[in-house]
């Protein structure tokens, strides 16, 4: 079935650095991969999508690029803040299991001042 | 435009009880989704719900059930609760049940099976 698998954390960072979060994935199709983050006591938002290959998607500074031949979506950010400690969630929906979203583990991140 | 709502925000259960947690869409959203968060880890899908109907089904026994209203609120019940039931439960609203839609998350529902 399909998955999603995450680089493990916490990632500590201190302000300003270039964050990335690995994520890999595996689905039969074409499905659509998605970045949802969390904050502490909150339920996800969705922070950026790409729907098909090469697609990038972008928000708050954050970015992924969906490539399928590397069967990847990393993201990216090229200077994090102290407001960005969260946990990240890589997912995809539209494989496998049709519409339902397939989540990774969660990648917890800190960023220090 | 109202995001996502669901109510309780906490609740403590024992063993064995019985538990309904409920969730409003988003404006013009039909379809539901409902997820289990277990501490530490990502989302699991239990089912989703389009228009009035369950659409689909995840890895989850019976006991977990649910309910669409035609004003496409949603509930989500489960008996005979096991401590493992323990975990954050997210509810999630699309515009339809197509497999390229975004769903928006609501806050969740924090449950303590005692």
């Amino acid at each position: 079935g399909d998955s999603v698998t995450q680089m493990e954390g916490p990632v500590t960072l201190s302000e300003e650095a270039f964050l990335t979060i690995n994520c890999t994935y595996t689905a039969t199709g074409y499905p659509s991969l998605f970045w949802y983050v969390q904050y502490p006591g909150e339920g996800l938002q969705l922070l950026l999508k790409a729907t098909k290959a090469d697609d990038k998607g972008s928000n708050k500074g954050f970015e992924a690029t969906y490539r399928k031949e590397t069967t990847s979506f990393h993201l990216e950010k090229g200077s994090v803040q102290v407001s960005d400690s969260a946990v990240y969630f890589c997912a995809l929906s539209g494989g496998t299991g049709g519409f339902k979203t397939i989540f990774g583990a969660g990648t917890r991140l800190f960023v220090k001042a | 435009e109202t995001g996502v709502t669901q109510s309780p925000t906490h609740l403590i259960k024992t063993r064995g009880q019985q538990v309904t947690l409920r969730c409003s869409s988003q404006s013009g959203h039909n379809t539901v989704s409902w997820y289990q968060q277990a501490l530490g880890q990502g989302p699991q899908f239990i089912f989703q719900y389009y228009r009035e109907e369950e659409n689909g089904r995840g890895n989850f026994p019976p006991r977990f059930s649910g309910l669409q209203f035609p004003n496409y609120s949603s509930e989500l019940n489960v008996n005979a609760l096991e401590l493992d039931d323990s975990a954050l439960y997210l509810c999630a609203s699309s515009l339809s049940a197509g497999v390229k839609e975004t769903q928006y998350f609501g806050p969740g529902t924090r449950l303590l099976v005692l």
